[in-house]
């Protein structure tokens, strides 16, 4: 059973360094979404994809964040000029598109900046 | 941000009792409410989940009761594990909305 991937596990880096995250999917899934989840906290949205278009982004989604899915396959997500709030659990999600579907949340990508 | 509230924070529950986890939703265009569990370095795995449909829903020792009126839903654990100790989210979502609301999370503990 191939679930959702995400890759890394775990980031270090320092402040003001770029990252970049990988997200694959559940093969038949079109739909793949980022959230952000820091300690104590629920996961909180950051952008989704239908496919190869990205349909929607949260207003936590600043200028430094940017996300891709360029064959409608695997999905990354690139943060420039870390800060230390960037600090988080990024968790990847993918469903399929008919209706409101469950989402399948991958094991995440721990970052810390230092 | 926050559209879903959950409480309590967090629970301690003997072994073999029932755990019950409540959360309240503020919009009324959702009509899509899962719950998620989550094991400390793991994502959040679905456990089960309702639409405004129905009332309840059960799948093994979980239970989903929703209350449309109220804006209210809730989880029970029936027969609690140790291996049920996790933190548990409630969540909602809408069809126009793709954005799934999290709730804050509950830790539960089971005591052996």
């Amino acid at each position: 059973d191939t679930g959702v991937s995400q890759n890394p596990r775990h980031k270090i880096t320092k402040r003001g360094q770029n990252v970049t995250f990988r997200c694959d999917p559940i093969s038949e899934h079109n739909r793949l979404y980022w959230y952000r989840q820091t300690l104590g906290q629920g996961p909180e949205f950051l952008t989704y994809f239908q496919n190869e278009a990205q349909l929607e982004k949260s207003r936590l989604l600043s200028d430094r964040f940017s996300a891709e899915r360029p064959k409608g396959s695997f999905s990354t997500l690139e943060i420039q000029r870390t800060e230390q709030g960037d600090s988080a659990m990024y968790l990847c999600a993918s469903s399929l598109s008919r209706g409101n579907q469950p989402q399948h949340f991958g094991d995440g990508t721990r970052l810390s900046i230092l | 941000q926050q559209q879903v509230k959950q409480s309590p924070q967090s629970l301690i529950v003997q072994k073999g009792g029932i755990s019950i986890i409540n959360c309240a939703y503020e919009n009324t265009a959702f009509d899509y409410f899962p719950w998620y569990q989550q094991f400390p370095g793991k994502g959040p795995a679905l456990l089960i989940a309702i639409r405004p449909d129905v009332s309840e829903k059960k799948e093994g020792r979980f239970t989903i009761s929703f209350n449309k009126s109220a804006k209210q839903f809730s989880l029970h654990i029936m027969d609690s594990q140790p291996g049920d100790s996790a933190t548990y989210f409630c969540a909602a979502s809408s069809m126009f909305n793709n954005d799934m609301r999290f709730g804050a999370g509950t830790r539960l503990t089971v005591k052996p």
